[in-house]
């Protein structure tokens, strides 16, 4: 069956510019997860939903970065006024509810002028 | 303040023998323990898991040992075969979200 997919696969954008990176999750997955990864590190977490709603978005950054999933399937990592440390590869996971496995898609590398 | 550490950057194995690889952590409140495998240019595949009430768990090559005591996870692969080359990630799970070490690159050596 389809994995976790996401787009762009590589975005090129100036510092100031808006963003948005979508999701698309493991059809029936109910908890969908984001996570940043910098060169050199581990990922990190953003945010997780359950459902439509954001369940704990204790690790975006700022105020700049924010995410949907309005209809409980897709979603939507947005990202406002990017700065060059905003730079990195933006992972998407799900996983069929809370608490299960977490299955990663392959990331979309940003790169910000 | 990292709460998963894997002190080893780099590990280079020879084909055919045992490859181990070492993940400490700091936050006792972390139940589930996994590890993922990362190509270049992919995301991370999960390979294996452990629930911190056990202290072992296998999976045909791949088996993670827990020891809670000591903070200290440990997988090993064996026998270590040329597809294995990749980055290692230790993850420990705290409710949903995970928390990943900075990985470890194993390479097998033909």
């Amino acid at each position: 069956g389809a994995g976790v997919s996401q787009t762009p696969s590589n975005k090129v954008t100036e510092k100031g510019k808006y963003v948005e990176l979508r999701c698309d999750p493991i059809s029936g997955h109910t908890a969908l997860y984001w996570y940043r990864q910098s060169l050199g590190q581990g990922p990190e977490f953003l945010i997780y939903f359950q459902g439509t709603g954001a369940a704990d978005d204790s690790g975006l950054p700022n105020d700049r970065f924010f995410a949907v999933r309005p209809e409980g399937s897709v979603s939507t990592l947005k990202i406002q006024r990017t700065e060059r440390g905003d730079s990195a590869v933006y992972l998407c996971a799900s996983s069929f509810t809370l608490g299960e496995t977490q299955y990663f898609g392959p990331g979309t590398r940003l790169l910000v002028l | 303040d990292q709460q998963v550490k894997q002190n080893s950057p780099s590990l280079s194995v020879q084909e055919g023998r045992i490859s181990i690889l070492n993940c400490d952590y700091t936050n006792s409140m972390f139940d589930y323990f996994l590890w993922y495998k990362k190509y270049p240019a992919e995301g991370p595949t999960f390979l294996i898991s452990i629930s911190s009430i056990k202290d072992k768990n296998e999976d045909g090559r791949f088996t993670v040992f827990l020891n809670k005591s000591a903070k200290h996870l440990s997988l090993h692969i064996v026998p270590s075969q040329p597809g294995d080359s990749a980055v290692y990630f230790c993850a420990a799970s705290e409710i949903e979200k995970l928390t990943f070490g900075t990985g470890t690159r194993l390479t097998i050596i033909p």
